[in-house]
């Protein structure tokens, strides 16, 4: 199954901002736009942003999301230690009527 | 609010069937969205199964379609998986979650081991 592609690993420094990519094609992030996941050690996937740039009551302001062509980008502000986890991106792909995940990104704050 | 709870074994041997419960709580999965299945292979990252409709329309991911067979029972308010064939390589945490517009209630999922 084609998956979405993110850099495997991203460090910043505290109080940083870090910008975690996802690129797909015109049948997924290009077509459905992007949702993005937060997933630290040993708990299920956090929901933080769906279509782009929406996100879920109570997700901070401080991640933000977007998109450009086929390129879904994930952009937190004033890094916290907290904010050290597994992101992944997702998108239904209207061409294999699946969703696909990206292999996912670990961010670590320093 | 909406809680979703996988169960199962925990242990299935290799070439018999992997079957899995998710019981949702606080909304009627007759009412709307996909249901969906995912798993996470130790250290890696996710794959999605498939997902049932409220409708009861399936999808599945291409590369399992052939072994997974997702259904629901409105009246239990319960969404099931079932993987044939199970080797070692299905051995994953596998979580179960609403597909609003996108996974937005996730299960805190269920670890499956495949061994004999």
């Amino acid at each position: 199954q084609a998956g979405l592609t993110q850099p495997p690993s991203v460090s910043k420094d505290l109080r940083q901002t870090a910008t975690l990519t996802c690129t797909g094609n015109s049948n997924n992030v290009g077509d459905q736009g992007a949702a993005w996941l937060q997933q630290h050690q040993g708990h299920p996937p956090k929901l933080l942003s769906y279509r782009d740039h929406n996100r879920p009551s109570g997700i901070s302001e401080r991640f933000s999301a977007s998109r450009s062509g086929n390129t879904a980008s994930l952009t937190i502000t004033g890094l916290q230690p907290e904010d050290e986890a597994d992101y992944y991106c997702s998108a239904w792909d209207s061409s294999l009527s699946a969703r696909v995940f990206g292999g996912g990104t670990k961010l670590t704050v320093l | 609010q909406v809680q979703l709870q996988e169960s199962g074994p925990g242990l299935v041997k290799p070439s018999e069937t992997l079957s899995l419960t998710c019981t949702v709580s606080g909304y009627s999965i007759n009412s709307g969205y996909y249901w969906g299945w995912i798993r996470q292979p130790p250290g890696k990252g996710l794959e999605w199964i498939g997902s049932v409709y409220h409708s009861g329309s399936t999808y599945y991911n291409p590369s399992l379609k052939s072994r997974v067979t997702i259904s629901q029972d409105t009246s239990k308010n319960q969404v099931s998986l079932k993987l044939i064939s199970v080797t070692a390589a299905d051995t994953a945490v596998y979580y179960c979650a609403r597909d609003a517009t996108s996974l937005d209630v996730w299960g805190k999922g269920t670890t499956v081991t495949v061994s004999s």
